[in-house]
């Protein structure tokens, strides 16, 4: 069990538009702590597609856009393209207890 | 071009010991935190470990799962970050990665990972 909860999976045609949820808490995402996002393609190691709620790292198409509000935050891909299909990961800061770092339990996009 | 290369992964038995190393380059490796994830077969990302660059101190923080049996280190001489696995469990069995810890008001994120290495633990 996640402290960050995502769909399982989502799905899309090429060239829509898809969304993936992130429903933290009040001692992670409501306590204000930043939400990133990760990509990792099948076989791979992730990699960084959001950082800070929704700053994209040189590199990562406009495509890719991240939001945040209140105790959830949100990926949005635009433009779906087959090469999107991967796994995708939320990732925030939890004070509860010690203090960690905190991750999703991943969402998988499947372009149709 | 910043790459981390973790080694050291393998095959050990319940209750040893393992451990791993990350060699960083193309970047001032102590001017920044490092810190492990692993993913177990099938599963998703879990955060391991976390250690802070010198100038924060060099601290370490653990995930509840691992505490008190791994330790996490650094030699910034060689640019080499450790993990140190005692009293291994079947449940301790991922791919392991290093990543490096990104300061970004006041916030850490994880900007580059290494590619990742097995670690099995079974009998």
């Amino acid at each position: 069990q996640s402290v960050l909860t995502q769909p399982p999976s989502v799905s899309g045609a090429p060239g829509q538009r898809v969304t993936i949820s992130c429903t933290g808490s009040s001692s992670n995402i409501g306590a204000g702590y930043d939400v990133h996002w990760y990509q990792q393609l099948p076989g791979t190691a992730p990699k960084l597609l959001i950082y800070g709620n929704s700053n994209r790292p040189s590199g990562v198409p406009d495509r890719f856009s991240g939001s945040k509000s209140g105790t959830s935050a949100s990926l949005a891909i635009t433009g779906l393209q087959a090469e999107d299909e991967a796994d995708y990961y939320c990732q925030s800061y939890d004070s509860s207890l010690s203090g960690t770092w905190v991750f999703g339990g991943g969402t998988k996009l499947t372009v149709l | 071009e910043v790459q981390l290369v973790e080694s050291g992964g393998g095959l050990v038995q319940p209750g040893r010991s393992l451990r791993l190393s990350c060699t960083a380059s193309g970047f001032t490796f102590g001017d920044y935190a490092m810190s492990w994830v692993r993913q177990a077969p099938g599963k998703g990302l879990e955060w391991v470990g976390f250690i802070r660059s010198k100038a924060y101190g060099g601290t370490t923080e653990y995930a509840a799962s691992v505490k008190g049996r791994f330790t996490i280190s650094r030699d910034d001489s060689k640019s080499i970050a450790y993990l140190q696995m005692n009293s291994l469990k079947t449940e301790d069995t991922a791919v392991y990665y290093c990543t490096r810890g990104l300061l970004w008001f006041g916030e850490f994120h994880f900007d580059y990972w290494g590619q990742g290495t097995l670690v099995t633990v079974s009998s």
